[in-house]
């Protein structure tokens, strides 16, 4: 069975500061790992994903990802956070279990304050 | 704009009552996921689709059922309605399965009164 775990419900940063999300997982095989964001009153947004090679995955506005295979990880990071980065975040995994889904975390509500 | 069109955006509805949310996929894309967003139990996946056919099904009650038609557009069908049913639906879809990432409609927020 897939299943995504984002054990920080929020996270307070300060505008100019790293940021860092964090993410879990727990699939058979190789996995297919994903970020999305959700701004209010909208749909997820895709960010990044990582397949295979390089571990640290680079996504749209600066933000990246490292994965960590040992660590079963895919925390999300962005060196210097913006107020406007302010939304709910949530990691994704997706495989061949019983057919192809992708399975959501919980999410984690982003707070940059100015 | 992600191209995903989901329809109604609203709908209030009495317990009991059944009713069919409609999705249009992206131009080209063959799958269709289906996802049910609450407060309490987070973003649940609930079924996919891919050119067609059923190929997944997660915490989909038996009052749901969902087909995907030969143009490819999707509809999920939510029967006997409790209170409990109230949520943010969303469709999402992708090009083929596995790998892609989705593209999620902008939801459909169902009232059960």
């Amino acid at each position: 069975a897939q299943s995504v775990a984002q054990p920080e419900d929020q996270v307070n940063v300060a505008e100019g500061n790293p940021l860092t999300v964090k993410c879990t997982y727990s699939v058979s095989g190789n996995p297919y790992l994903f970020w999305y964001v959700q701004y209010p009153n909208r749909g997820l947004q895709f960010l990044l994903k990582y397949i295979t090679g390089d571990n640290l995955v680079k996504g749209s506005d600066g933000f990246e990802a490292e994965f960590n295979k040992s660590q079963t990880s895919f925390h999300l990071k962005k060196p210097s956070a913006l107020v406007s980065d302010s939304a709910l975040y949530f990691c994704a995994v997706s495989g061949n279990t019983g057919g192809f889904k992708t399975i959501f975390g919980a999410g984690t509500r982003l707070f940059v304050k100015a | 704009d992600s191209g995903v069109t989901q329809t109604p955006k609203h709908l209030i509805t009495a317990t009991g009552q059944r009713v069919t949310l409609r999705c249009s996929p992206r131009s080209g894309d063959l799958s269709v996921y289906w996802y049910q967003q609450s407060l309490d139990q987070g973003l649940q996946f609930l079924i996919h689709y891919y050119n067609g056919e059923e190929r997944a099904k997660g915490n989909i009650l038996e009052r749901f059922s969902a087909q995907q038609f030969p143009d490819l557009h999707s509809e999920l069908n939510l029967s006997s309605l409790e209170l409990g049913d109230s949520a943010l639906y969303f469709c999402a879809s992708s090009l083929r399965q596995g790998e892609e990432k989705l593209f999620f409609g902008s939801g459909t927020q169902l009232s059960v009164l």
